[in-house]
């Protein structure tokens, strides 16, 4: 059964960028049929899709967010990650790593990193 | 870009049915998803491709799409199901996935 963890530090400054990274489980980010996303969702409000990769590194991103996130895959690792740059007390959250099926169904999330962008 | 639009909250006794509403352009020809978020929880998968539902998901927990509407519906509501939720789908023109604002389930 394919487990998702989210690390990274939990507060970063502004203008600075924000990295994180998913590592899976019980499963490879190699395998093919499935996308690995990331969706944030700041406290109180609702879940906001952030982007994906598929296993051959192609990137879909929100287009609000596009100019500020990258999202990559380490398959040695077996792990895939997600960096905003330039960010703003807006990208605090908590970031949630998932992975989708081929219609964005996603059946697998990781428990959730919160992340304070503060001086 | 797709937009998804959810009544805020939606309030139903125990015992009875609670239909939560997700509204799109002609959302009717493309695949919905639905998720559960309990409090301080990581959403979980309850209904996909309209009405698929994942292994261990109550029956109670069902989905329709038609038209401009698609409808999650949970039958015999317990206490347990009062949570946010959330509707989503994959914008195959654009690739961009969007969710839609959640709805508050309560209860009472």
């Amino acid at each position: 059964q394919v487990q998702l963890q989210e690390s990274g530090p939990g507060l970063v400054k502004p203008s600075q960028t924000l990295s994180l990274t998913c590592t899976v489980s019980g499963g490879s980010v190699s395998s093919g049929g499935n996308f690995w996303s990331w969706v944030r969702q700041p406290a109180g409000k609702g879940l906001e899709w952030i982007g994906r990769i598929y296993t051959s590194g192609l990137t879909s991103y929100n287009p609000s967010l596009k100019s500020r996130v990258t999202i990559s895959v380490e398959s040695s690792k077996n792990q895939f990650s997600l960096n905003v740059s330039s960010v703003t007390a807006a990208d605090t959250a908590t970031y949630y790593c998932g992975r989708e099926g081929i219609r964005a169904d996603m059946h697998v999330w990781g428990k959730g990193t919160t992340v304070t962008v503060a001086s | 870009s797709y937009v998804l639009t959810q009544s805020p909250s939606v309030s139903v006794a125990p015992g009875q049915t609670a239909r939560i509403t997700c509204g799109g352009d002609n959302i009717g020809s493309i695949s919905v998803h639905w998720y559960q978020q309990q409090p301080g929880q990581a959403p979980v998968l309850v209904v996909y491709d309209d009405n698929d539902r994942p292994s261990g998901i109550p029956e109670r927990f069902s989905g329709s799409n038609s038209g401009n509407t698609a409808t999650l519906t949970i039958s015999r509501v317990e206490a347990g199901d009062e949570a946010d939720y959330y509707c989503q789908v994959w914008d195959r023109y654009s690739d961009h996935v969007v969710f839609g604002g959640g709805t508050k389930l309560t209860v009472l």
